[in-house]
């Protein structure tokens, strides 16, 4: 099966609301959980991460909370704005190539005026 | 800002043919991976790599080659394309610590 699934393949909020999108993992042994966004027609650019000695983190209007006894981990993006649309990647690792990245299978996140 | 850069941006070519995808980095990142982007299935690993002469099998490696000539080359290769393969390929690299840095993509279309 999948290491890393990603429930919602599509979310749309509306401007300024806020946008949670979750992601749950198999491997007991991921400790990396790293996000990535995708604008269209764009490659892929790191947004933030977490890791597992930690549950919390917190840049600017992203949050990523990790729940390692649910196998747990989502993105929290706060005051939504239209550059905000893209799709999102959830991904895993572990070691000892923190790098060496499983990811989901996106969550287009729409934004709408 | 690191800089990954592949060639080329769009390829087509018919079942049986044989595919060279190119990827360089200018960073001097150990890893670099490649990915194949499909619809439903997000990205799936390749082949990686974490040096020169160095190869490790990613998660869907079937139909694929890959050599990584120096730190800053690596290539993937389709011997024998197939209509399964048609896909948008990324390259990456990293130093694993800061992230993966990623190419703009290359559209590979096998007819």
């Amino acid at each position: 099966g999948e290491k890393v699934e990603q429930h919602q393949s599509t979310l749309s909020v509306r401007e300024g609301d806020s946008a949670v999108i979750n992601c749950t993992y198999t491997d007991t042994a991921s400790s990396y959980f790293p996000w990535y966004k995708q604008e269209a027609g764009k490659s892929l650019h790191f947004v933030i991460d977490i890791r597992s000695n930690v549950d919390r983190k917190q840049s600017q209007r992203l949050t990523v909370l990790l729940d390692k006894k649910a196998k747990r981990f989502s993105l929290h993006i706060t005051a939504t704005q239209p550059e905000d649309s893209a799709i999102y990647f959830c991904a895993e690792g572990g070691m000892p190539n923190y790098n060496v990245l499983y990811f989901g299978s996106g969550t287009k996140l729409t934004v709408e005026p | 800002e690191a800089a990954v850069t592949q060639s080329p941006r769009n390829k087509v070519t018919v079942t049986g043919g044989n595919v060279t995808l190119s990827c360089r980095q200018t960073n001097s990142h150990n890893y670099m991976y490649w990915y194949r982007q499909d619809t439903g299935h997000g990205l799936r690993l390749i082949h990686y790599s974490y040096g020169a002469g160095n190869l490790q099998i990613g998660d869907v490696p079937d139909g694929y080659k890959a050599t990584r000539t120096t730190q800053e080359d690596f290539f993937l290769l389709l011997e024998l394309a197939s209509p399964s393969q048609t896909s948008l390929y990324f390259c990456a690299s990293s130093d694993n610590r800061a992230g993966l840095f990623f190419g703009h993509g290359t559209k590979l279309s096998v007819l």
